[in-house]
């Protein structure tokens, strides 16, 4: 089964806006990792982050993660129409080196 | 510039063939996987490998096998084609060092007639 589910499937937002999606998992991890995907192509990695940490910071991503809860967020600020993509949260499991990723949500930014 | 290369973009085969879907990266990784990708599941790990020679069954590994030989090349054998394999196919690769992340190939898309 799959480690990882995002919520929400599907966001449409204004060119401007903040776009926040939500991960959860059910195993403990190493590290949790978010990737883009644009158009049926492969996945481009956007920021990692380590069990150890509750949020980290990249250009206009933010990345939380709440280890007790088994969640972490997404926010992309101030969001382009480069910005439209799936975006995947993929988890690294402790103790195998297996990456499992989610069904994703795709972003739908208008301009 | 890193990168992971998969042999074929496109790929449309006979039921019943037997199909060979290649990958290859050059940053010396020592893991490397292949998922499979269909509309509203995701990417699912099919099989991955973390040496030559050693692999380890995903969550979706039936109708498929693999071969790691050589270290920079994985591949997926779908010994008997079947129309419910009609998928993407997406392979990535990421260092056994912790908290580093993967990179993928372009994607292969296989239709099954």
């Amino acid at each position: 089964s799959q480690q990882g589910e995002e919520d929400p499937q599907a966001l449409s937002i204004q060119e401007g806006e903040n776009a926040t999606m939500n991960c959860s998992y059910k195993t403990s991890i190493n590290n949790l990792q978010w990737y883009r995907q644009n158009s049926g192509r492969g996945l481009v990695h956007l920021i990692l982050i380590r069990s150890n940490e509750r949020e980290k910071h990249s250009g206009r991503l933010r990345v939380t993660l709440d280890t007790s809860k088994k969640s972490s967020s997404l926010l992309i600020t101030a969001s382009r129409a480069a910005d439209t993509a799936s975006y995947f949260c993929a988890t690294d499991r402790t103790n195998d080196y297996k990456l499992s990723f989610g069904a994703g949500t795709t972003v739908t930014v208008r301009a | 510039d890193v990168k992971v290369t998969q042999s074929s973009r496109y790929l449309v085969k006979r039921t019943g063939e037997k199909v060979f879907l290649e990958c290859v990266q050059d940053m010396d990784h020592e893991n490397m996987f292949w998922y499979r990708q269909d509309p509203g599941l995701g990417l699912r790990l099919i099989y991955f490998s973390y040496d030559v020679k050693m692999k380890e069954k995903g969550d979706i590994p039936e109708g498929y096998s693999v071969s790691r030989e050589k270290k920079e090349r994985f591949s997926l054998i779908l010994e008997s084609a079947s129309t419910n394999q009609t998928s993407m196919y997406l392979c990535a690769s990421s260092s056994h060092r912790v908290n580093t992340e993967a990179f993928f190939g372009q994607g292969t898309r296989l239709t099954v007639v």
